[in-house]
């Protein structure tokens, strides 16, 4: 059961253009968001996160935003890198008691195109 | 500081054999994961320790494997008698206790071949 679910295997954008990951979640329970960005072969390196008491958070190109109604986030890239191009994971985690650690979705490989 | 540190990085071994993975966390972190990697899929969580009390294990944890962290420090991954499903990179990662939206901070992982 696949608590975390990014549909997309794999995203392909234009250099300069933005490049937008979308993530959805089931369990309601989840109230911490984060993306991280992997290389292959290396450990993922995180990127920026969201409480769920928030419906935005803006870290320089990257921008998440929450719905928690529609139990959607999305992490925007503007403008797009070619060094943007990666795997992207969406994880969730539910703070309020348990094991803490994340769950996350399978990935999305982003292709920065010059 | 370096970051989160794991060796060997590369693992390959016969069927039935022993492995061992180390982790050494960022320094003053006090809680320590392992999560499993395979192709096509996300990180799944397998333990984590706070100190050196492991506090919870994935169902995805057999009992061939086992992980430690005798000193609250560094963690060591066994897995018994391997078998080719256990083929995948092992990941470390390690927090301060988690606030809420707390990093955790993932090392370069270590891959496993089982052949």
């Amino acid at each position: 059961d696949q608590q975390v679910k990014q549909n997309s295997p794999s995203l392909s954008v234009q250099e300069g253009r933005i490049s937008i990951l979308n993530c959805d979640y089931t369990n309601s329970m989840f109230d911490y968001f984060l993306w991280y960005k992997k290389y292959p072969a290396e450990g993922p390196t995180f990127l920026i996160s969201i409480s769920s008491i928030k419906d935005k958070n803006e870290d320089g190109r990257f921008t998440v935003f929450l719905n928690k109604s529609a139990k959607h986030l999305s992490l925007h890239i503007v403008p797009s890198q070619p060094g943007d191009s990666a795997v992207y994971f969406c994880a969730a985690q539910y703070s309020g008691g348990g094991a803490d650690g994340l769950t996350f979705g399978k990935g999305t490989h982003l292709i920065i195109q010059p | 500081d370096t970051g989160v540190s794991q060796n060997p990085r590369h693992k390959i071994t016969k069927r039935g054999q022993n492995v061992t993975f180390r982790c050494d966390p960022i320094s003053e972190h006090n809680r320590l994961y392992w999560y499993r990697q395979t192709l096509g899929q996300g990180p799944e969580f397998l333990t984590y320790f706070q100190n050196e009390a492991q506090l919870e294990k994935s169902r995805l944890l057999s009992d061939r494997f086992s992980a430690e962290r005798p000193k609250g420090s560094f963690s060591t991954l066994e897995i018994q008698r391997t078998e080719q499903g256990d083929s995948a990179m092992y990941l470390c990662a390690s927090s301060l206790v988690l606030m809420p939206g707390g990093t955790i901070y993932f090392g370069e992982g270590s891959w496993l071949t089982v052949v």
